[in-house]
């Protein structure tokens, strides 16, 4: 099965720190590269994502670093804020593909 | 509004007893997926499906089925459930397929099968 892995399994963050979450693919064909964040008692929600042509992506707080060289991409949370207190899901996909493979998740915790 | 919604959102229920769960979206998207979450192995898609009356298995699609006879409505079905399907279940659709499309989750049916 393609796998997506996933570190850290949860972190703490201070306010105004920056939270970095790391993914690493297999799949050379992945195309596609969107973080998913996660509430509690909700669905996840697209966050952020790039395809591989570029190598970072930044939308206001959140940044998305991409590295097709190593198979890597991170997602970089600035100024971190306890409303970003969330479970966070990288995923990769192809195009073409039925599916979103996901990572295992990270749960940040950012303390105020 | 634009949503995914999910039925029942909590359920206990006993092995062996068949249940179902509903699913609707109003964005009149074509496709649709069903995942199940369980702590440290991320989302897992169950089943898909294209478009009315297509549908296909995903990467874990045992003890479960699905039918998609409306654009709008994803039902997934447990016909005879057992412990190992005690999952939070998450119902999924997009404008095309999952690779570049967003996709649009619902709440989520927390199950708990004894």
């Amino acid at each position: 099965q393609q796998q997506v892995k996933q570190s850290p399994q949860s972190l703490i963050v201070q306010k105004g720190g920056i939270s970095i979450i790391n993914c690493a693919y297999e799949n050379t064909a992945f195309d596609y590269f969107p973080w998913y964040q996660q509430f509690p008692g909700k669905g996840p929600a697209l966050l952020i994502a790039i395809r591989p042509d570029v190598s970072e992506k930044k939308e206001g707080r959140f940044t998305i670093s991409f590295n097709k060289s190593a198979k890597q991409f991170s997602l970089h949370i600035m100024d971190s804020q306890p409303g970003d207190s969330a479970t966070y899901f990288c995923a990769a996909s192809d195009t073409g593909r039925r599916a979103l493979t996901f990572g295992s998740g990270t749960r940040l915790q950012v303390q105020p | 509004e634009a949503q995914v919604t999910q039925n029942p959102r909590y359920l206990i229920t006993v092995t062996g007893k068949k249940l179902t769960v509903t699913c609707s979206q109003n964005m009149n998207h074509e496709y649709m997926s069903w995942y199940r979450q369980d702590p440290g192995l991320g989302l897992r898609q169950i089943y898909y499906s294209m478009n009315v009356e297509v549908t296909d298995k995903g990467d874990v699609p045992e003890g479960y089925k699905v039918s998609r006879k409306e654009k709008r409505n994803f039902p997934l079905i447990l016909e005879s459930p057992s412990p190992n399907q005690t999952s939070l279940y998450f119902c999924a659709s997009s404008r095309g397929l999952a690779g570049g499309e967003t996709q649009y989750f619902g709440p989520g049916t927390r199950l708990l099968v004894l």
